[in-house]
């Protein structure tokens, strides 16, 4: 099993570009998670979706938006990158009636 | 809402000593606390958790102890090692829910050799 993939791994954007961070998890779980790591700060909830079709915001959705078309697969969008957004991103998720979360390797993503 | 304060952000130990990262918490309503480690590079894992049920649980050589009269709890690392160097994240969570977590700063451990 490969667990939480995260594609992709790097990627500069300019201000105002558009892209989509995809994260896969074969594991079947229901809950999926989006986090961003930044510096002095911890990880902070984006967005989360308890299952498919389904998603809700976190603690700082703005900027962003997600999907979950597939059980297996959550995606990130920033539809007008800005500088602030500058980050990693780390997707996790787990199973119904367990806590623990299982995260992926990370996307580092700069915008200039 | 929920706040997770962690200290210290850095600790530096010489390895064989111990190393101990504290956390409060601001909501009663948590009941659910785990502790993750974040190697450089790689995604945060979960080491131990603790529920608060029970005041400590201890598995090798690391150890957690939660005071909820207090808000607090605490992982305590015995006879560290070089490979135990790492960001270590507590967090807080209602056992059972929707398992969002929130999480402290980080606390950089360095085990010097």
């Amino acid at each position: 099993n490969a667990g939480v993939t995260q594609t992709p791994k790097f990627r500069v954007l300019k201000t105002g570009q558009s892209m989509t961070l995809l994260c896969a998890q074969d594991m079947n779980h229901e809950y999926m998670y989006w986090y961003r790591q930044d510096p002095g700060m911890g990880l902070r909830l984006i967005h989360y979706s308890v299952g498919e079709g389904t998603t809700a915001k976190g603690e700082v959705p703005d900027g962003y938006n997600v999907s979950r078309l597939k059980k297996q697969n959550f995606l990130l969008g920033l539809e007008s990158a800005a500088p602030s957004q500058t980050s990693v991103y780390f997707c996790a998720s787990k199973r119904t009636g367990y806590n623990e979360q299982f995260f992926g390797p990370g996307t580092r993503l700069t915008v200039l | 809402g929920e706040n997770v304060e962690q200290h210290p952000s850095t600790l530096s130990v010489q390895e064989g000593d111990s190393a101990v990262i504290k956390c409060t918490y601001s909501d009663s309503a948590s009941n659910y606390f785990p502790w993750y480690k974040q190697e450089l590079g790689k995604g945060p894992q979960l080491i131990i958790d603790i529920r608060s049920n029970v005041g400590e649980k201890k598995d090798q050589r690391i150890a957690v102890t939660l005071n909820k009269t207090a808000k607090h709890f605490s992982l305590h690392i015995t006879e560290t090692q070089p490979e135990d160097s790492a960001v270590y994240f507590c967090a807080a969570s209602v056992w059972g829910s929707q398992g969002n977590l929130i999480f402290g700063k980080g606390t950089k451990l360095s085990v010097k050799p």
